[in-house]
């Protein structure tokens, strides 16, 4: 099994409607949950970052973390174009040593 | 600041070739990261430092070698490149629990190695 499972897609979605982006993981030790955002031929930039459980927002986006059902989720409201790419869940242990993503998300937003 | 820097860019192996990637950060970050990226797919982590002298494992480590005698530079080994080496690959860094926020990851802009 893997440690983070999440979801490739793709999804397609009409501007203006809200994502929402899953992981599942395995390991209860997780702690530090990250979701990176990755444009094409780019390197990852983080885009959420939340440590243990609840949930934290950001302008559009929306974190949640839920430790007792080991699933975390990204909320994207009122999507625009610009928000198409691909989007990875992430996440360690407290060391924040060892980090674990998810196989990534490719959103398309369409005008 | 540069932030995290690798080279090559671009390289084309042929099977049974070794290379060095190269790494290095000017944010004098504690932690450093190798990972690759297959076509489609997420991150798989190769190999880690949470400090100089110090390495481990990560998910797919065969095949590659890595070494940190310094806090700046993390070189990754691939001895006797294999055509499933292909990808491209990313070195990170983070200030890991000392400051900051731990875990948030500072990305190279990648390098594309192919092996025929």
């Amino acid at each position: 099994q893997k440690e983070v499972e999440q979801d490739p897609g793709p999804l397609s979605v009409p501007e203006g409607a809200i994502v929402s982006l899953n992981c599942t993981y395995s390991n209860s030790a997780f702690q530090y949950f990250m979701w990176y955002r990755q444009y094409s031929r780019k390197g990852p930039e983080l885009l959420m970052y939340t440590y243990s459980s609840g949930n934290k927002e950001d302008g559009r986006f929306t974190a949640q973390v839920d430790k007792s059902s080991k699933y975390i989720s990204l909320f994207i409201r009122d999507s625009q174009p610009s928000d198409s790419a691909t989007y990875l869940c992430a996440m360690s242990d407290s060391s924040a040593s060892k980090i674990i993503f998810g196989s990534g998300t490719r959103l398309s937003i369409r005008p | 600041n540069a932030g995290v820097t690798q080279t090559p860019k671009f390289r084309i192996l042929k099977i049974g070739q070794s290379m060095t990637l190269q790494c290095a950060q000017d944010m004098n970050h504690n932690y450093m990261y190798w990972y690759r990226q297959d076509p489609g797919m997420g991150l798989k982590l190769i190999y880690y430092s949470v400090g100089a002298g110090i390495t481990d494992k990560g998910e797919v480590p065969n095949g590659y070698n890595v070494s940190r005698s310094t806090t700046e530079d993390f070189p990754l080994r691939l001895e006797l490149a294999a055509p499933s080496q292909t990808s491209v690959y990313f070195c990170a860094s983070s200030y890991g629990t000392g400051q900051g926020r731990a875990g948030e990851l500072f990305f190279g802009e990648g390098s594309r190695l192919t092996v025929l």
